[in-house]
């Protein structure tokens, strides 16, 4: 099936440095990768739609200067957390649909546990 | 305002027994609806979805139901077995509106006792 890679798996960052955390989909191509984002003991929250060769599309209240998304390929979609704090520690998923399939054609990555410290 | 809701935050069930695990929705409009397992640390996996035109769809020890007019959906587990213990959440999309994003609730951790 379909496999969304998600790197890295945890990161524990700097208060005010920047953090990046790619999502490939592995053995199919994906115009359109979503981005969540999970508080403890909350739902997953999504934060933006990243379209390949296009501008990202946030959600409200979601600030897309904080979190840069690139999609420069069919394969690969990056999250960029620039000036991190501490209040952006969180558990960061991407997902990505294989429009071969439908149903289960959701595929999400593993998840970022990202640490400001 | 919440719109997939899961009003249990956990559900504890003996082996061998029947897991039911709930969802609400208020956007009468989704038309498409997902239940996927979570380990701490790990993205979702999916474990089975049904779409708006049916009311029951079934894959092995999985069964979902869908009452469109309760807006209502639920996720049967039979038998429970100790590695379904996990959080389980409830998705929903708006596939004819061309739209492929979900709307997750806030999951139900379901713990299956030996």
């Amino acid at each position: 099936g379909a496999v969304v890679s998600q790197h890295p798996s945890w990161v524990i960052c700097k208060s005010g440095t920047s953090v990046k955390i790619e999502c490939r989909s592995l053995d199919f191509q994906a115009t359109t990768m979503f981005w969540y984002r999970q508080f403890p003991k909350q739902s997953l929250m999504l934060m933006a739609t990243s379209n390949e060769g296009s501008k990202a599309t946030y959600e409200q209240g979601v600030e897309k200067d904080k979190f840069l998304i690139n999609h420069a390929s069919l394969t690969l979609s990056t999250l960029t957390v620039t000036s991190a704090h501490p209040e952006d520690s969180s558990f960061y998923i991407c997902s990505a649909r294989d429009l071969r399939a439908w149903g289960d054609g959701y595929t999400f990555g593993s998840g970022t546990r990202l640490t400001v410290v | 305002d919440q719109q997939v809701k899961q009003n249990s935050p956990s559900l504890s069930v003996q082996e061998g027994r029947i897991s039911i695990l709930n969802c609400d929705y208020t956007n009468s409009m989704f038309d498409y609806f997902l239940w996927y397992k979570k380990y701490p640390a790990e993205g979702p996996t999916f474990l089975i979805s049904i779409s708006s035109i049916k009311d029951k769809n079934e894959d092995g020890r999985f069964t979902v139901f869908l009452n469109k007019s309760a807006k209502h959906l639920s996720l049967h587990i039979v038998p429970s077995q100790p590695g379904d213990s996990a959080v389980y959440f409830c998705a929903a999309s708006l596939t004819g509106a061309g739209s492929y994003q979900l709307t997750f609730g806030k999951g139900t951790k379901l713990s299956v006792i030996p």
